[in-house]
């Protein structure tokens, strides 16, 4: 059973590049989300989409772009990378409904290092 | 806006000792809520939650949390640690309606001692 499947796993990146960071889900679910990791600070929202066609900005979505094309995938995008997402990335879904309790499946995660 | 407080970011147990981690949680409606446990280079995985009914709830890996309306709290609780309970524990509490995902706590280090 996959779940959720991030890549890539760690990554090296020169400052001003173009990044995107891969997520797909074989569970159906209808929401997907990025979250990104720093020491100290927690999980912090970056976008969502709460079904295929559909996105949302959370708490820290400047600098990041995602689509939703289908049910299945959720690619993050970095425009133009900057040291400050130097962070770790993950990526989850949820089988939301009115009546779910929204318990969140997290993926392994992808390591981004911008230098 | 809802938000999560874990007041302890470092706590020491001795193996086979009682655990409590603690949860406070501000939202205006009936919260859902969530304790999951990230060991290191993993992602997060679930170790219990409580949306309505009994309040206290358990989990895997013979975790427990009671939610108590009256101080806002959601403690996570396991009455003899383990080496290999070490690990990032995070509390969430669901956000608005749910559609946008989590809302987590900045994460207590849990650290095992001999």
């Amino acid at each position: 059973i996959a779940g959720i499947t991030q890549a890539p796993t760690s990554q090296i990146l020169a400052a001003g590049r173009r990044m995107t960071l891969r997520c797909t889900q074989d569970m159906r679910h209808n929401a997907m989300y990025w979250y990104r990791q720093d020491l100290g600070l927690g999980l912090r929202l970056i976008h969502y989409s709460n079904t295929a066609g559909t996105t949302g900005k959370g708490e820290v979505p400047d600098g990041y772009s995602v689509s939703r094309a289908n049910t299945d995938d959720f690619p993050l995008t970095l425009a133009s990378a900057v040291p400050s997402q130097t962070s770790v990335y993950f990526c989850a879904s949820s089988a939301f409904s009115g009546s779910n309790t929204g318990e969140l499946f997290f993926g392994e995660g992808s390591r981004l290092t911008v230098l | 806006a809802q938000s999560v407080t874990q007041p302890d970011i470092h706590i020491t147990v001795s193996e086979g000792a009682s655990l409590e981690l603690r949860c406070n949680y501000s939202y205006g409606a009936t919260p859902y809520l969530f304790w999951y446990v990230q060991s290191p280079g993993q992602g997060l995985q679930l170790l219990l939650k409580y949306f309505s009914g009994d309040t206290l709830v358990q989990g895997i890996k013979g975790f427990e949390a009671e939610f108590k309306r009256s101080q806002s709290s959601f403690n996570l609780r396991k009455p003899s640690v383990h080496w290999s309970d070490a690990a990032e524990y995070f509390c969430a509490v669901r956000s608005g309606g749910g559609a946008d995902g989590l809302t987590f706590g900045k994460g207590t280090h849990l650290i095992i001692q001999p």
